[in-house]
């Protein structure tokens, strides 16, 4: 059973462009999540997504959006990229939403570096 | 409001020594869950374990054992007889509103190495 994938594993960018960056969930799994992971700030939740609807979203600039398809791939978008948006990005994805005892398991993340 | 702590940023052993990571949370819900989980240098968060806030029985799993204390808020994790292949990070986490959320609020993190 294939994992989470994340694609692209590596972007450099520059400030005041913008990303895209994609996450496909495992097979079967409805929920996914992204986090942001710097050194400064750690792991810190951006959204949350279940059946192409965002169900939570972390304390985060309008900069920052995402959204869920039909087949649960989904995909979060940066725009005005800043310096501190450098960071490593991580998909988390889960069977359901708000069920702990589901385990989240998380995508290789997508490292950005914004010069 | 919702808080981990793992005051321990860096530890340092030699293989076979045991080691205990600290974890101490904060949360006003009566319903919540805990969890650990591993980052290797690859960067991908492995699930360790998942604890819920009715369950104080503490858990050993091979060389990992966990201790589940509520009076104190802690949730700490150890090692036994550590291996190089333990070198990470290892995250301590609480699931918000009660489990209404996949939201984890993740402690800082503590780097464990390892010498061989």
């Amino acid at each position: 059973k294939a994992g989470v994938t994340q694609t692209p594993r590596y972007l450099i960018k520059t400030r005041g462009q913008q990303v895209t960056l994609s996450c496909s969930p495992i097979s079967g799994h409805r929920s996914v999540s992204w986090y942001q992971q710097t050194p400064g700030q750690g792991l810190q939740f951006l959204f949350e997504y279940f059946s192409e609807t965002q169900r939570n979203k972390g304390n985060f600039p309008g900069r920052f959006s995402g959204r869920q398809f039909s087949n649960s791939r989904s995909e979060m978008n940066v725009s005005t990229l800043e310096l501190g948006d450098s960071a490593l990005y991580l998909c988390a994805s889960s069977l359901v939403k708000g069920s702990p005892n589901n385990e989240q398991f998380f995508g290789p993340g997508t490292r950005l570096t914004v010069l | 409001a919702q808080k981990v702590t793992q005051a321990q940023t860096e530890i340092s052993v030699v293989e076979k020594e045991d080691v205990t990571l600290d974890c101490v949370y904060e949360t006003r819900d009566t319903t919540y869950y805990l969890f650990w989980y591993k980052q290797p240098p690859s960067g991908e968060l492995v699930f360790l374990i998942r604890r819920n806030s009715f369950d104080e029985q503490n858990e050993i799993s091979g060389r990992y054992s966990w201790n589940f204390q509520k009076s104190t808020s802690s949730f700490n994790f150890t090692i036994t007889a550590s291996q190089v292949v333990d070198s990470a990070v290892y995250f301590c986490a609480l699931s918000d509103l009660g489990g209404a959320t996949n939201k984890l609020i993740f402690g800082t993190g503590t780097l464990l190495a390892v010498q061989p």
